[in-house]
């Protein structure tokens, strides 16, 4: 059951603000949230644990709502560096394995 | 290496020969994982290796689809009679220990013709 992201797109402006959500239809343990650029490796952005935890990296911060199986993402003041596609993975249990989200890409005009 | 390190970058293979794909991972990281990315979607999960063991192979698709890291550093994937749905990018991760802060390799664009 991969997690769905919401929205599967969003264009920005430079400086604009966005949010990405992710829900998954299972009970989530942790949440982990990537970016990855065309042709490359995706790349670690930060981990969420506990239910309610908010978490920053840069002008970018999270939120894990464990009882409705939510995470959501917040990019402020955007910069054309964060343009990618973004995807969750959910995590959890003895092998450590990451079910990942369906992406929602990100393109940050000038 | 300070990164994880795939190799070949891109593999074209005839339908039905058999690819070996190999991933150096960051030295000292205990846990390995193999995920396929099929072009527009996220990474799926193939196997995760824990120093040499393999402690989850539920995700390779099917019995000609094998991984090794026999003295738990480098790891090789394998796939036999390559077909063409196993056209894929195969990603290779590793982290110091279990599925947290996992770092990527650039991947294996593998085309099968």
């Amino acid at each position: 059951q991969q997690p769905v992201q919401s929205p599967q797109a969003v264009i920005l402006r430079e400086g604009e603000d966005a949010v990405i959500n992710c829900s998954s239809s299972k009970a989530l343990y942790s949440v982990h949230w990537y970016r990855q650029k065309h042709g490359e490796a995706p790349v670690f952005l930060m981990i969420l644990l506990k239910g309610g935890e908010q978490k920053g990296h840069e002008k970018i911060s999270a939120s894990f709502n464990e009882k409705k199986q939510q995470s959501s993402l917040y990019l402020t003041a955007s910069q054309l560096s964060y343009s990618g596609t973004y995807f969750c993975g959910t995590g959890g249990g003895a092998t450590n394995k990451l079910i990942f989200g369906t992406g929602t890409l990100l393109a940050v005009q000038p | 290496g300070a990164g994880v390190s795939q190799s070949p970058r891109y593999k074209v293979a005839k339908r039905g020969q058999d690819v070996a794909l190999r991933c150096d991972p960051i030295s000292g990281h205990v846990s390995l994982f193999w995920y396929q990315q099929a072009l527009g979607q996220g990474p799926e999960f193939l196997t995760y290796f824990q120093n040499e063991a393999q402690l989850d192979k539920s995700g390779l698709p099917s019995d000609r689809f094998f991984a090794e890291r026999p003295e738990g550093s480098v790891s090789t994937l394998k796939i036999q009679r390559t077909q063409q749905e196993d056209s894929a990018v195969y990603l290779c991760a590793s982290s110091l220990d279990g599925g947290i802060n996992c770092t990527f390799g650039s991947g294996t664009r593998l085309t099968v013709v």
